[in-house]
């Protein structure tokens, strides 16, 4: 399959914890986006990478946060001290450098903090 | 602050009749406009999209939207609709900065 992946699935986790989410995008693509999607809302964006470089955050991207893109190839995500608000589905997605150039979505992590 | 709104919660329609998924844009300069469809506890489907040229645009699954300057609009639509195309469908667009800003969402339940 050569679409983007993103590991794990399925995540639940306990206040406080910290936890970690990794994507990777189609081979070729140099851009790489995060976006949040809570229940019943559409997915809003939180932060994206051209090659290794993060060049845009949301104010939704707190000092929780953190994204890396170290080889310019797979991405992380990393949320530390868990919130019930953190709960959602974490997509990522890639496209190649145009901005106008479609994005195409992973399946998405479904994150759950108890 | 540049935005798409989808006025309808949930669109109802008969397998067989024609569907139509409303999206209405307010953006400065030209509008990159997109149509992605959701599938239960999946990722985004990218379905088509509008960046310049031909105001009907052909994309998936046999679904195409029309880009509409005067009213704003991008609407998705589809000749016969399937019970399989039940699904959630979201308008975005993109400006310079490259991010994607997605409407709130529609729900198309097909029946029988």
């Amino acid at each position: 399959d050569t679409g983007v992946s993103q590991d794990p699935r399925h995540k639940i986790t306990k206040r406080g914890q910290n936890v970690t989410f990794r994507c990777d995008p189609i081979s070729e693509h140099n851009r790489l986006y995060w976006y949040r999607q809570t229940l019943g809302q559409g997915p809003e964006f939180l932060t994206y990478f051209q090659n290794e470089a993060q060049l845009e955050k949301s104010r939704l991207l707190s000092d929780r946060f953190s994204a890396e893109r170290p080889k310019g190839s797979f991405s992380t995500l990393e949320i530390q001290r868990t919130e019930q608000g953190d709960s959602a589905m974490y997509l990522c997605a890639s496209s190649t450098k145009q901005g106008t150039d479609t994005q195409y979505f992973g399946p998405g992590t479904r994150l759950t903090v108890l | 602050a540049q935005s798409v709104a989808q006025p309808e919660d949930q669109v109802n329609v008969a397998e067989g009749n024609p569907l139509t998924v409303k999206c209405t844009y307010s953006v400065s300069g030209n509008p990159y406009l997109f149509w992605y469809v959701q599938y239960p506890n999946r990722g985004l489907q990218f379905l088509l999209k509008y960046i310049t040229g031909d105001n009907l645009v052909k994309g998936s699954y046999g679904f195409e939207a029309e880009f509409n300057k005067s009213q704003t609009s991008f609407h998705l639509k589809k000749p016969s609709a399937l019970v399989s195309d039940s699904a959630l469908y979201f308008c975005a667009h993109t400006g310079t900065a490259s991010k994607l800003t997605f409407g709130t969402g529609t729900r198309l339940q097909v029946t029988l």
